[in-house]
């Protein structure tokens, strides 16, 4: 039982290259999150999906799209990167809204 | 006002020593509160839930929730300096239509020996 994983552990990107971050889970869970991490502002959630089909936005949306792929799988992709976008990037999910949500192993993207 | 404040610390305490974390959240609305421990460099794992006012008690951490003064705290008893991390606070509360969490910046603990 692997929980979340992330593909991807480090990414460098140039500024304009696009990129996916790919995120799986095997909990058979309903809700998948996104979210990025910056030094001293904790976790900001960037887009979500409560159920398979559908996605809405979180706090940080912009420069972003996702993909809900199927129950499993739940994509994060930066179309036109930017510096402002160097963080740590963090994939979860749960079995509902209400519920503990479990966090994968992250990705630390730095772009130039 | 932040929605979720913590202290960013430092938090320094001796090995054995109680550590006290804290942290206020701003929406009345808010509904269950959890605490997770981030070590360097890995993704936050979940440590304590709390729904209701009073004390929670697991192993060495107890939660401790006071919904009246919107401060929910935890305390790690007989601290260990494999607990030297940093401790992020959340706090679910509605917003357009989900359960949104909000994480406090985190206090980073460092239990000496």
């Amino acid at each position: 039982n692997a929980g979340v994983t992330q593909t991807q552990k480090f990414q460098v990107l140039k500024t304009g290259q696009s990129m996916t971050l790919q995120c799986a889970q095997d909990m058979n869970h309903n809700s998948m999150y996104w979210y990025r991490q910056d030094p001293g502002m904790g976790l900001r959630l960037i887009y979500y999906s409560a159920s398979e089909g559908t996605t809405d936005k979180g706090e940080v949306p912009n420069g972003y799209n996702v993909s809900r792929l199927n129950k499993r799988e739940f994509s994060l992709r930066l179309e036109s990167a930017a510096p402002s976008q160097t963080s740590v990037y963090f994939c979860a999910s749960s079995e509902g809204q209400t519920d503990t949500q479990y966090f994968g192993p992250g990705t630390r993207l730095t772009v130039l | 006002q932040k929605e979720v404040e913590q202290n960013s610390g430092p938090l320094s305490v001796p090995e054995g020593a109680i550590a006290s974390l804290n942290c206020t959240y701003s929406d009345r609305g808010s509904q269950s509160f959890f605490w997770y421990r981030q070590y360097s460099g890995k993704s936050p794992e979940l440590i304590m839930s709390i729904y209701s006012n009073g004390d929670k008690e697991d192993g060495r951490f107890t939660a401790q929730l006071n919904k009246a003064s919107q401060y929910v705290s935890l305390l790690i008893r007989d601290s260990q300096p494999s607990d030297s991390a940093t401790y992020l606070c959340a706090v679910k509360a509605p917003s357009g239509g989900y359960n949104k969490l909000i994480f406090g910046a985190g206090t980073r603990l460092a239990v000496h020996p």
